[in-house]
């Protein structure tokens, strides 16, 4: 079981180009979130979804956008990046329920913008 | 508004000296309090869920206790190996996605 698989996990960016940070599961969650780390702030969720089709905003979602065309991926995009998006950005997947099993997290993608 | 708060921000024990860690949290109405256990350079790691208050849940050297306004997460006779940062979150009553609210985490090191 591979969990949950992020790519890439380092990069660097300069301001005002675009990436795509890459989130796939392999245990059929519907669920998945996007939150990003910053020191001494916590994890704050980004964009979320509850299935295929269906996102939504999360807490500090500007300058980023999400889709998901399927199950298993959910990728990240910045379209414009910007110095303040310096941070690590961890994607997570849960059953409907949390339950006893919580939230399974990905590695992590750290991403400086220069 | 939802808030967590994680107290103290950083803790530095003697292998073997028990301490606990604080959550404490306002929300709107709780439907689950979550611990997780972060390693450097690593996701969270699902620790315990709590659902109502008096509710206890151990692992090993762990046990998370829930109250009305903050959980608590005993650490019994540590070992260097449960040095890591520990977060909590809480899940509210009426928030749609699984969404989580994290506190800042405590970071705990554990010295032999």
């Amino acid at each position: 079981n591979a969990g949950v698989t992020q790519t890439p996990k380092f990069q660097v960016l300069k301001t005002g180009q675009s990436m795509t940070l890459q989130c796939a599961q392999d245990m059929n969650h519907e669920y998945m979130s996007w939150y990003r780390q910053d020191p001494g702030m916590g994890l704050r969720l980004i964009h979320y979804s509850v299935g295929a089709g269906i996102t939504d905003q999360g807490e500090v979602p500007n300058g980023y956008n999400v889709s998901r065309s399927t199950t298993e991926d959910f990728p990240l995009r910045l379209e414009l990046a910007a110095p303040s998006q310096t941070s690590v950005y961890f994607c997570a997947s849960s059953q409907r329920r949390l339950a006893n099993y919580g939230y399974t997290f990905g590695s992590g993608t750290r991403l400086t913008v220069v | 508004e939802d808030q967590v708060t994680q107290s103290p921000e950083a803790l530095r024990l003697q292998e073997g000296e028990s301490s606990s860690l604080n959550c404490s949290y306002t929300v709107s109405g709780l439907r689950g309090l979550f611990w997780y256990r972060q390693d450097p350079g690593k996701g969270p790691e699902f620790l315990f869920t709590l659902y109502s208050a008096g509710e206890e849940k151990e692992k090993e050297r762990l046990k998370a206790t829930l109250t009305k306004k903050e959980s608590f997460l005993h650490i019994t006779a540590p070992k260097p190996e449960d040095s890591a940062t520990y977060l909590c979150a809480v899940q509210v009553s009426k928030a749609a996605g699984n969404k989580l609210t994290f506190g800042g985490g405590t970071r705990v090191l554990v010295k032999p």
